[in-house]
Order: structure tokens, then C-alpha cells, then sequence
């Protein structure tokens, strides 16, 4: 596996369910970020997490729950959403030192809230 | 005044074009400037990266800043239907903890054969 990889690619759920989105980072980079992608709109920053600490939180209702056990997995967790919630939602991932640091993303995943 | 502007499109264009996308911005402290491309049901690609002003050359395709103006753009020439996509820009400003990228909105090119 290499780059960064997603799961599911696709989720349909109900208001009332609980379900996780996965994340893993095969660059060896140390940020990783949970992004949302909406039709006709600009990404959205969600989460920042840079050396497994969370640096950003872009005033994300609370049921969505990020978690980054480890520099190479990331999480966010879903709980009671709502439809317009529904969303392509990627992460992505990058180097934090230099001053570049390009942002790499996954393929996303596509939810569905019924 | 939105941060970042950017032509929705669609764009369509016969192949073998020169394409011409842009981006206005209003935020002066952006300092890095980057293109991405998004294949439909894929994620964004990163294609150009870009430091303050000037241009970068890639193959085919150009990156242009000019910050006097705050105007990027992403030149591709001879256009082929392989770069039907859409195409977002993205800036930050500089410094340790400058995490936040802002995007505009895409914009969605078709190349013709």
C-alpha cells in the first residue's frame, strides 16, 4: 500500500447510527487531516493532528470525534448526523518540517445520511 | 469578499488547447500557492507547488504567481482528454503552525478529442 488510504469508500447511515472513518498514512508523514468536501463549495479543515496532538479544531459540531492513535492512523468518529452532513470526507497528510509541506489526500469517503 | 475566488466553469476545450485557470485572493499573508487535481471519485492530486511570486514549469503544465495582484494561474498546454478533471487551487501563509490551506472552489475542465 502506499499514499493514503481510506475507509470505507462509501457509507450509508442513519441519523441515529454510529459509525468510524478510516485513515492510513504510508508516507511516514507526522500531520494528518480530516477535511470535508461538499458540492459547490470549497474544502472545509475539520482536524489538524501534527505529532499525534490535535492543533485544530475548525468549530466541528461534536458529533464528529477525530482520533490519531499513532502518526499513521486517523479516525473520525460519527454519531446522530445530520443530512447535511453528508459529504465526500478526505484526509490528508504531510510532512511538518521545512517550509513547505505539501498536503497529500486519500480518495475519500463518500457518506450518505438517510 | 470570499478569501479565495475561483471560476467554477465548466471549462470545455478542444484538445491540444492552451488552458488558462486562475484564482484571485484577498489575503495578503499567503506566501505558498498549489494545484491540485481532482479525477471524479478520486481524491485532490497535487500538481504544483509554488513560493511567493514567479513562475514554475512542469512538463506542460506552468504556475504563475503574482502577488502584486494576488492572481495565480495554471497554465496547461497542448491540452489532451486525459486532463479532464477538476482543478483547485490552494494557499497558506508561512510559519510553523500554518496548517490551514484555503481552496477555492474548483474549477471543471473538459478536453475535447
Amino acid at each position: 500500500e502506499t499514499g493514503v488510504t481510506q475507509t470505507p469508500r462509501h457509507l450509508v447511515m442513519g441519523m441515529t447510527n454510529k459509525k468510524s472513518l478510516k485513515c492510513e498514512q504510508h508516507l511516514g508523514h507526522n500531520a494528518m487531516y480530516w477535511y470535508k468536501q461538499s458540492a459547490k463549495k470549497p474544502l472545509e479543515l475539520m482536524f489538524v493532528y501534527s505529532l499525534e496532538e490535535r492543533v485544530e479544531n475548525n468549530s466541528v459540531p461534536s458529533r464528529f470525534s477525530p482520533e490519531c492513535p499513532n502518526s499513521s492512523h486517523l479516525f473520525l468518529h460519527l454519531h446522530t448526523l445530520q443530512p447535511e452532513d453528508s459529504a465526500l470526507y478526505l484526509c490528508a497528510s504531510s510532512q511538518e518540517s521545512g517550509p513547505e509541506r505539501p498536503q497529500h489526500f486519500g480518495d475519500g469517503t463518500r457518506l450518505s445520511i438517510l | 469578499q470570499k478569501e479565495v475566488e475561483q471560476d467554477p466553469g465548466p471549462l470545455s476545450v478542444p484538445e491540444g488547447a492552451i488552458v488558462s485557470l486562475n484564482c484571485t485572493y484577498s489575503n495578503s499573508a499567503f506566501q505558498y500557492f498549489m494545484w491540485y487535481r481532482q479525477y471524479s471519485r478520486k481524491g485532490p492530486e497535487l500538481l504544483m507547488y509554488t513560493y511567493s511570486s514567479g513562475n514554475k514549469e512542469d512538463g506542460r503544465f506552468t504556475a504563475q504567481v503574482d502577488k502584486s495582484s494576488k492572481y495565480i494561474s495554471l497554465f496547461i498546454r497542448d491540452s489532451q482528454p486525459s486532463d479532464s478533471a477538476t482543478y483547485l487551487c490552494a494557499m497558506r501563509g508561512k510559519g510553523a503552525g500554518s496548517y490551514q490551506l484555503t481552496f477555492g472552489k474548483g474549477t471543471k475542465l473538459s478536453v475535447i478529442p
